[in-house]
């Protein structure tokens, strides 16, 4: 059974440029979750997308958006990149959201704004 | 507000010698609480949900509790490879479905 799949791994953008981060889940799950991790923040919840529908949102500036396809894979946008922005993005499915159940990370993309 | 605070941020044990992490929380209703574990470099692992005081989950050498205000994960006779960050998260009754999670428990277990 696959696992949730990020892409790209790894991430070298400059400040100011936009990003796009991909997540393929789980086959079945249409619930998708994204998280930054910073050393010292640790996990913050970005958003969190159920059938297409952003049911969930953090407290994160527009800057950072995000979607899901008909297939519930997902995508997030980060624009006009700050230093601030390095982290690592885990995206996070299940199948529903809200039935109690633990997620299934991905390995995340190490995202590096010089 | 919601919240979850992990201790010890860090901890160092002799294999074989057991201890215990500790996770407190404040959370309007609670739905669940989990256990992850997180190897450098991957994303967490999830471990184990507990869903009202006085549960109990086990796992090899992990044994999580709960209470109404915290939660525990207890590592019997430790071995080097349960080093990682463990990581605790809640997940309110609100509606909303938001996972609020600690900072983790950076474990190192010396051979």
């Amino acid at each position: 059974k696959a696992g949730v799949t990020q892409t790209p791994r790894y991430l070298i953008k400059t400040r100011g440029q936009q990003v796009t981060l991909s997540c393929s889940p789980i086959s079945g799950h249409r619930s998708v979750s994204w998280y930054q991790q910073t050393p010292g923040q640790g996990l913050q919840f970005l958003f969190e997308y159920f059938s297409e529908t952003q049911r969930n949102k953090g407290n994160f500036p527009g800057r950072f958006s995000g979607r899901q396809f008909s297939n519930s894979r997902s995508e997030m946008n980060v624009s006009t990149l700050e230093l601030g922005d390095s982290a690592l993005y885990l995206c996070a499915s299940k199948r529903t959201g809200d039935d109690g159940y633990g997620y299934t990370f991905g390995s995340g993309t190490r995202l590096t704004v010089v | 507000e919601d919240q979850v605070t992990q201790s010890p941020e860090a901890l160092r044990l002799q294999e074989g010698e057991s201890s215990s992490l500790n996770c407190s929380y404040t959370v309007s209703g609670l739905r669940g609480l989990f256990w992850y574990r997180q190897d450098p470099g991957k994303g967490p692992e999830f471990l184990f949900t507990l869903y009202s005081a006085g549960e109990e989950k086990e796992k090899e050498r992990l044994k999580a509790t709960l209470t109404k205000k915290e939660s525990f994960l207890h590592i019997t006779a430790p071995k080097p490879e349960d080093s990682a960050t463990y990581l605790c998260a809640v997940q309110a009754n609100s509606g909303t479905y938001k996972y609020i999670f600690g900072t983790g428990t950076r474990l190192k277990v010396l051979a």
